[in-house]
């Protein structure tokens, strides 16, 4: 079964600190995807990245970075000098197909301060 | 602009009611999917449809019902069986050759009062 495991509940810092947000998948599909999602107060999920299992080059989006280890089963996110509107939550998310269900782990909270 | 639209943003229910929410999506995907998420939650699946006229149940589907009549709409009815309805609710659709894979609405807010 298809599970995400999120263990940072919420995670606070100062503006221009560098951040990292965990992700750990389990899966018995050798292909497979990944996500990051992120919420603003607003509601609305956006979307952030997908990674293709077989495909495990880390990747970097302006201040955004993902670290995808199949070895370790984990899909981390990092955000480099964060921002006050860095402020959301980040889902990561797996899909072992598409048209098949998209599996979250539970979220975590980001607070950014000024 | 193609989307997903939900409707309505927040909806008032009363105890013993259904309530319909409503998903219309013009961006031609064939499999849509609704979900729940609740105040410190990840999201968990209800339903999902990979084609019209089926679908199937997700992980909480117990007090849902969906119908997939029409490529661009799945409807998500919350019955009077749904023990605690009071929820944010997404809708979304897939396609495979699109690189975001997934297109989220705003999601309706469901109040019971």
């Amino acid at each position: 079964a298809q599970k995400v495991t999120q263990a940072q509940t919420e995670i606070s810092v100062v503006e221009k600190e560098d951040v990292t947000l965990d992700c750990v998948y389990e899966t018995r599909d050798t292909t497979y995807y990944l996500f990051w999602y992120k919420q603003p107060p607003s509601g609305e999920l956006v979307f952030l990245i997908r990674r293709n299992s077989f495909d495990e080059q880390n990747e970097i989006s302006g201040r955004y970075s993902w670290n995808f280890q199949k070895s370790t089963s984990s899909f981390n996110f990092t955000i480099t000098a964060s921002q006050v509107v860095d402020s959301a939550v980040y889902f990561c998310a797996l899909s072992e197909d598409w048209g098949n269900k998209l599996v979250f782990g539970a979220g975590t909270i980001l607070r950014v301060k000024s | 602009d193609g989307g997903i639209t939900q409707s309505p943003k927040y909806l008032f229910r009363k105890e013993g009611q259904n309530v319909t929410l409503s998903c219309e999506q013009n961006l031609n995907h064939d499999a849509m999917y609704w979900y729940r998420q609740d105040p410190g939650q990840g999201l968990r699946l209800i339903y999902y449809s990979q084609i019209v006229n089926d679908f199937q149940k997700g992980d909480i589907a117990e007090g849902y019902s969906v119908s997939r009549e029409k490529k661009e709409s799945f409807p998500l009815t919350v019955t009077s069986a749904q023990k605690n309805p009071t929820a944010f609710y997404l809708c979304a659709s897939s396609h495979p050759t699109e690189n975001y894979g997934y297109t989220f609405g705003s999601g309706t807010r469901l109040t019971v009062v």
